[in-house]
């Protein structure tokens, strides 16, 4: 069956320092991936999308890579801020269908 | 441009009522999605629509639960005969094409309570 898997339920770091996120997937083949933040009480914010045939994407402080091969995209906050605290969803996407969503990472950032 | 909205943010049906959701999506986006969120859990897909026309309704249950997209309004999503494991965040999504290729745009969420 398809699975969309984010690394544990929540990660705690210490400010400035650069939060990791997992995103893992079996028995898809997406042609794109999407990571979105969300608060609580609210609806998810779109953040990046990265493509099948791109390894890696940059905005700010973000960064996002696609590993096909080991069907898996890591999400990277550098300098992090305790501002940056919140849940982190990763979404999987066809051209032509709707996103898949995984269960979410919740980051807390010290300060 | 006011994003994508949804009313009403909370409501309290009583079980064996019926819930009506309503999620006006961005101006220009044509592409409405429902998802369902229970707490600690990611976002289920329900249904995709596009004006008067659904898409995929896959992860939609087959009793009671029904949605549109009608030519003139909102996309509504309803409920039938609630029962309490209804309770949940429900969120609405759109986008102004088809796929996600620019990202989604969410509402804020209803918050269905069944008593």
């Amino acid at each position: 069956s398809q699975k969309i898997e984010q690394n544990s339920e929540a990660l705690n770091i210490q400010e400035g320092k650069t939060a990791t996120l997992t995103c893992n997937y079996t028995n898809y083949s997406p042609a794109y991936l999407q990571w979105y933040r969300q608060d609580p009480g609210r609806g998810p914010v779109f953040l990046l999308l990265i493509r099948e045939n791109e390894k890696e994407k940059r905005k700010e402080r973000l960064k996002v890579t696609f590993d096909t091969t080991l069907k898996q995209s890591l999400f990277h906050i550098t300098a992090s801020q305790p501002a940056d605290s919140a849940t982190y969803l990763c979404a999987l996407g066809y051209n032509n269908n709707d996103m898949r969503f995984g269960a979410g990472t919740r980051l807390t950032v010290k300060p | 441009n006011a994003g994508v909205m949804q009313n009403p943010r909370h409501l309290v049906r009583r079980r064996g009522q019926e819930a009506r959701l309503r999620c006006s999506p961005m101006k220009g986006h044509s592409h409405v999605y429902w998802y369902r969120q229970l707490p600690e859990e990611g976002l289920k897909f329900m249904v995709y629509l596009q004006k008067e026309n659904i898409i995929d309704e896959s992860g939609m249950p087959k009793e009671r639960f029904s949605a549109e997209f009608p030519k003139e309004g909102p996309s509504i999503l309803r409920i039938q005969q609630v029962v309490r494991g209804d309770s949940a965040a429900y969120f609405c999504a759109s986008s102004p094409g088809q796929g996600g290729l620019n990202g989604y745009t969410f509402g804020s969420g209803t918050r269905l309570t069944v008593v």
